[in-house]
């Protein structure tokens, strides 16, 4: 099975900052990378597929890079409804796993 | 409008039996894959499996393979996830999501199912 590992656990952030968090595959993925917000008490929420792509309705602050194993999420001036939890997910082989979160918080 | 509507919370005692569902609408059901994913209070995201909603194409995590069954209705759009004998370690909230395709990201998501487990 693949692993995604993602640094960091947690960030602190101000709105207007730019955050990057990253996550790490234990194996070549390709561009099979999706990445996830998800708010407290809420489903999850589709923001970039193959690496790069962001899906319909994303702001455009959100961005990905990357390919292989090593991707990249960066959210450019922060808003206040960014603060939540992000998560990487490898689509290449099964099983489809997620790496363990990265928690945005309030500076 | 596109929506994956999941059935309610359930309290359950160990070793009883379970199987919630995912009612897809708005879209052709059939076209799409459903997976399951688990998030156990607190925790993160924990992929279950995926099925293709026309073939009934299933693949499951080997981490719950022989837990859990998955399966699908599409002459009623919905999806199931079900368990014949629950553990406490059951006790999570589990979502269905909707693909496209195995290589695509999950674009819809259902609202969660509370499942408690207690004796």
């Amino acid at each position: 099975d693949i692993q995604m590992t993602q640094s960091p656990s947690s960030v602190s952030a101000s709105v207007g900052d730019r955050v990057t968090i990253t996550c790490r595959a234990s194996q070549d993925i390709r561009s099979w990378l999706a990445w996830y917000q998800q708010k407290p008490g809420k489903a999850p929420k589709l923001l970039i597929v193959a690496a790069t792509t962001l899906h319909s309705g994303v702001p455009s602050r959100f961005s990905g890079r990357g390919s292989g194993t090593h991707f990249t999420l960066t959210i450019s001036g922060l808003q206040p409804e960014d603060f939540a939890t992000y998560y990487c997910q490898q689509v290449n082989s099964y099983p489809h796993s997620f790496g363990q979160g990265t928690k945005l918080q309030i500076k | 409008e596109v929506q994956l509507v999941q059935s309610g919370a359930e309290v359950k005692k160990p070793g009883e039996s379970l199987k919630i569902s995912c009612k897809g609408s708005g879209y052709s059901f059939a076209n799409y894959w459903i997976a399951w994913v688990r998030q156990m209070p607190g925790k993160g995201l924990e992929w279950m499996g995926i099925l293709h909603s026309d073939d009934s194409d299933i693949t499951y995590s080997p981490s719950f393979q022989g837990r859990v069954t998955i399966s699908v209705d599409k002459s009623i759009s919905t999806a199931y996830l079900q368990w014949s004998g629950l553990k406490a370690s059951d006790a999570a909230m589990y979502y269905c999501a909707r693909g496209a395709a195995t290589i695509d990201g999950l674009d819809y998501w259902g609202q969660g199912t509370l499942v408690t487990v207690s004796s």
